[in-house]
């Protein structure tokens, strides 16, 4: 089976730096992604790692420990519309994706 | 190029009755999968279609069901509903099985009454 933990809630201010950590136990690994949601709206992709390192797009980052079952999300010069949920989620090979709870980012100007 | 649209948006249902949801994906995107977003669940996989063929399935209920169409169209069925069924239902498309990022719908909002 698989099971992901994230933090619950986090707060930053507008400015910063976040990380949102992200562990898993997979029984099978395809690819760690990591998903956007706003309040009333649907998921939207971010940032995808099939190898160990660090993915890099624009101010968002992802990074990958496959030995370690370890990601983070890294976001730089938070903004306040980054203020969403984050999900991250696993895929194993011709398995679906299994979803964690959600981190819930709020940015305080 | 349009995005994944899901029908109805919302709607309301009594206990007892049951539900079809729909989902166009993405033009070209042949794999559809389903999920169930409740606030103290997260989003939790219902199923996933590729060439009308069903290849993943959640834990749920055989109350749940799906079909995917010729067209890569899918829907959803949810019978004797119950209140715990309320719940946000997302839809996602992706190009093909086994890979790739998904695309969500908006979702279909179900209140059971």
């Amino acid at each position: 089976g698989q099971n992901i933990d994230q933090p619950t809630e986090m707060t930053a201010t507008e400015g910063a730096i976040v990380q949102i950590n992200c562990t898993y136990q997979t029984s099978g690994f395809n690819g760690l992604f990591w998903y956007q949601q706003h309040a009333g709206e649907a998921p939207t992709f971010l940032s995808y790692n099939v190898l160990d390192g660090l993915e890099e797009k624009g101010r968002f980052s992802s990074f990958l420990s496959r030995s370690k079952g370890y990601s983070y999300l890294l976001l730089k010069e938070l903004q306040m519309k980054d203020s969403a949920s984050y999900l991250c989620a696993v895929k194993g090979y011709g398995q679906n994706f299994v979803f964690g709870p959600g981190t819930r980012l709020s940015a305080l100007p | 190029k349009a995005g994944v649209t899901q029908t109805p948006r919302y709607l309301i249902k009594t206990r007892g009755q049951q539900v079809t949801l729909s989902c166009s994906p993405i033009s070209g995107h042949r794999s559809v999968s389903w999920y169930q977003q409740t606030p103290g669940q997260g989003l939790q996989f219902l199923f996933e279609y590729f060439s009308e063929t069903q290849r993943n399935k959640g834990n749920f209920p055989g109350r749940f069901s799906g079909r995917q169409f010729s067209n890569s169209r899918s829907e959803m069925n949810v019978s004797t509903l119950e209140l715990g069924d309320s719940a946000l239902y997302l839809c996602a498309s992706s190009q093909t099985f086994n890979t790739g990022e998904l695309f969500f719908g908006e979702g279909s909002r179900l209140t059971v009454l």
